[in-house]
């Protein structure tokens, strides 16, 4: 079965601090990883997929098969950064499967 | 502004009644995934279409169907409502329905059930 745990509800840090929300996944072949982001009063939209192996807004995640995980990491977190973030996993059966999400809150 | 429209935005509705929550996909995506989001709950996935036909299916109860329409937009019926279904619901869609193609999200509709 497909499952995405974040097993922290909110992570509070402070400004300049270093930031790594996890994300542990179950899923038996190649999945497809991405983390999604809400702003206030925004909608969710894409952050990065472990496809692109890209830094978005300072933000990596890598994927680490042997643990089954995909941690969102930030050297220096920033104000702006406070939003409600999603691991998400889309596997074999094509759904698209969220955690349920991890607050982040930076301090000044 | 992600492209998928969703209406209505709020809906109060008393239990046992019935409501449809539209959803509009970008233009050109296929695919359309529909989600609750209660407190504590996160966001569960209830179901997804691609071109008109359901894909795949999550913890959606029998009280509620959905259905993908020939211009692509979608629609979730919501049936004998209950004060538990009170909840966010949001749309989803994307070009592809697999592989690492990006979900665009709707703003969603917040239920309310009295």
């Amino acid at each position: 079965a497909q499952r995405v745990t974040q097993p922290e509800k909110l992570l509070s840090v402070f400004k300049g601090a270093p930031v790594e929300l996890k994300c542990n996944y179950s899923y038996s072949g190649s999945p497809e990883l991405f983390w999604y982001v809400q702003y206030s009063r925004q909608r969710l939209q894409l952050l990065l997929r472990h496809i692109s192996r890209e830094s978005i807004k300072g933000f990596t995640a890598d994927l680490n098969k042997g643990e089954t995980s995909f941690h969102l990491k930030k050297p220096f977190a920033q104000e702006e950064d406070s939003a409600m973030y999603y691991c998400a996993l889309r596997g074999a059966t094509n759904k698209l499967i969220f955690g349920t999400g991890t607050l982040l809150a930076v301090q000044p | 502004d992600s492209g998928v429209t969703q209406t209505p935005k709020h809906l109060i509705t008393a239990t046992g009644q019935r409501v449809t929550l539209r959803c509009s996909p970008r233009s050109g995506d296929l695919s359309v995934y529909w989600y609750q989001q209660s407190l504590d709950q996160g966001l569960q996935f209830l179901i997804q279409y691609y071109n008109g036909e359901e894909r795949a299916k999550g913890n959606i109860l029998e009280r509620f169907s959905a259905q993908q329409f020939p211009d692509l937009h979608s629609e979730l019926n919501l049936s004998s409502l209950e004060l538990g279904d009170s909840a966010l619901y949001f749309c989803a869609s994307s070009v592809l329905d697999r592989g690492h193609t990006e979900a665009f999200f709707g703003q969603g509709t917040r239920l309310t059930v009295v």
